[in-house]
């Protein structure tokens, strides 16, 4: 079965410093891989996502991730964090065969001035 | 270009009363649907998926249920609420390809006293 993890609950960054969030996965075959931003009491909106190719794919907002099939990874980076940066993140995996989504617990990004 | 239309945006609801939250998908046809609930701002659960009209997969057993009576349209009941079904309610869907993402609706905050 498919699985997600986030292992860091909150990630603290200063504002202009670079920023990641880790995500690591866990599924049968190859991976389909996404990353959501959610801004408090909304719903989740799409960043980015990887199927095949290129090992980095680049997103909305400025936001890259970079997928490592040895390492079952897929963090999410940014090169120059904004104060709008702020929310809860979350990465998730599609189950080919199911059609469902399952997501990590998601990560709090802070940014401070 | 396609959207996703989620309502009421807030309930509050006595226990015991019934509930219908109702989501509806334009611009696409044969979409996948999804209800996901989100409880105190984190994780998301999966409660009930649909690849087609009357198709319902329920991931979790409880009070609730869904119906899709129209191709864009999905809806999610209970007869009698409980307590512990306050929460953020998300409506999702995505195309019916192996690799698209999913889309999410504003959501639904249910509150039940």
């Amino acid at each position: 079965a498919q699985s997600v993890a986030q292992p860091e609950d909150q990630v603290n960054v200063a504002e202009g410093n670079p920023l990641t969030v880790k995500c690591t996965y866990s599924v049968s075959g190859n991976p389909y891989l996404f990353w959501y931003v959610q801004y408090p009491n909304r719903g989740l909106q799409f960043l980015l996502k990887y199927i095949t190719g290129d090992n980095l794919v680049k997103g909305s907002y400025g936001f890259e991730a970079e997928f490592n099939k040895s390492q079952t990874s897929f963090h999410l980076k940014k090169p120059s964090a904004l104060v709008s940066d702020s929310a809860l993140y979350f990465c998730a995996v599609r189950d080919i065969i199911g059609q469902n989504f399952v997501f990590g617990p998601g990560t709090r990004l802070s940014v401070l001035p | 270009s396609q959207t996703i239309h989620q309502w009421p945006a807030t309930l509050v609801q006595p226990v015991g009363s019934p509930l219908s939250l109702e989501c509806t998908v334009e611009g696409t046809s044969n979409p996948n649907l999804y209800w996901y609930r989100q409880a105190a701002g984190r994780g998301l659960q999966l409660l009930f998926y649909s690849v087609g009209i009357g198709q319902i997969s329920s991931e979790v057993p409880q009070n609730l249920s869904a119906s899709r009576p129209q191709d864009r349209q999905f809806i999610l009941s209970s007869k009698k609420l409980l307590l512990s079904d306050s929460g953020f309610y998300l409506c999702a869907w995505s195309a019916p390809d192996r690799f698209g993402e999913l889309f999410f609706g504003e959501g639904s905050r249910l509150t039940v006293l």
